[in-house]
C-alpha cells in the first residue's frame, strides 16, 4: 500500500528535551511538508522540501529544525527552543512541479510537553 | 492578513439538507489552486475538491462542488445531500503561483449533521 506514515501516533517528552517526528512516505513524492495544528485552529506549515538535500521555512519555523536526506523520510525535530510544542504535527507530500493539486497527509503525531 | 478567511466556525445541519461552507481567499498572482479537505475526529486530512483558478467549470466530485466565483474571490464548498459522517472540520486551502507549491489553510469550520 503507498502512503505516509507518521510514528507514534502519541509522544510524550518533559520540557527541555529535543524530540523527532518521524514521516515516511513511500508514494516517490518529491515535496514534503511538516504542519502544526493547535486545537481549533488550521494548520501552520512549518517546513516544506522540493527535493531531497534541500528544505524552506514556512511560516512558525522557529524552534524546529528538519532534514531531507532521503526523498522518502522527512523528519522533523521540536528543539527546546520551541515555546509551546504540544501540538497535533501532520506531515504531507505531494508531486510537484505541474501545478501542485493534491497533498497527501499522514496520520499526525500528537505530541504533550509537560 | 489572512489568505484564506472562513467566517463560519460552525455550523448545524440537519441530515439529507445541502450545506455551504464559506471560503474567501486573498491573493494577486494570477496562478493558484483552492483545496478543500475534511478533517474527522481522529485528525487525518482527508482532500475532497481542488479548483484551479484558470479553471473554467466548477469543481465537482460525487456530492462535493466548488462554488467557484473568481471576481468575489469565494470558493465555497456545497455539499448535497448531507450524511452523519460529514460531520468533521473542513478547510478551505490555496496554492499561490507554481515556484514553491506550498499551501496556505484557513482556521477551518465544524460542521455537526443532525440526525
Amino acid at each position: 500500500d503507498g502512503g505516509i506514515t507518521q510514528s507514534p501516533k502519541y509522544l510524550f517528552r518533559k520540557e527541555g528535551q529535543n524530540v523527532t517526528l518521524s514521516c515516511e512516505q513511500n508514494l516517490n513524492h518529491d515535496a514534503m511538508y511538516w504542519y502544526r495544528q493547535d486545537p481549533g485552529q488550521g494548520l501552520r506549515l512549518i517546513y516544506y522540501s522540493q527535493i531531497v538535500n534541500d528544505f524552506q521555512k514556512g511560516d512558525i519555523a522557529e524552534g524546529y529544525s528538519v532534514s531531507r536526506e532521503k526523498k522518502e523520510s522527512f523528519p522533523l525535530t521540536v528543539t527546546s527552543a520551541q515555546k509551546n510544542p504540544t501540538a497535533f504535527y501532520l506531515c504531507a507530500s505531494a508531486r510537484p512541479g505541474q501545478g501542485l493539486k493534491q497533498q497527501y497527509f499522514g496520520p499526525g503525531t500528537r505530541l504533550t510537553v509537560t | 492578513a489572512q489568505k484564506i478567511t472562513q467566517t463560519q466556525p460552525g455550523m448545524f445541519v440537519q441530515e439529507k439538507e445541502a450545506v455551504t461552507l464559506d471560503c474567501t481567499y486573498d491573493t494577486s498572482d494570477p496562478s493558484y489552486g483552492l483545496f478543500w479537505y475534511k478533517q474527522p475526529s481522529s485528525g487525518e486530512m482527508i482532500f475532497l475538491i481542488y479548483q484551479g483558478s484558470y479553471d473554467q467549470q466548477n469543481a465537482t466530485e460525487g456530492r462535493y462542488s466548488l462554488n467557484f466565483q473568481k471576481a468575489r474571490k469565494s470558493a465555497n464548498l456545497v455539499i448535497s445531500a448531507s450524511q452523519l459522517g460529514d460531520s468533521a472540520m473542513y478547510f478551505c486551502a490555496m496554492r499561490e503561483g507554481g515556484r514553491d507549491d506550498k499551501i496556505i489553510f484557513g482556521k477551518g469550520t465544524r460542521l455537526h449533521i443532525l440526525p
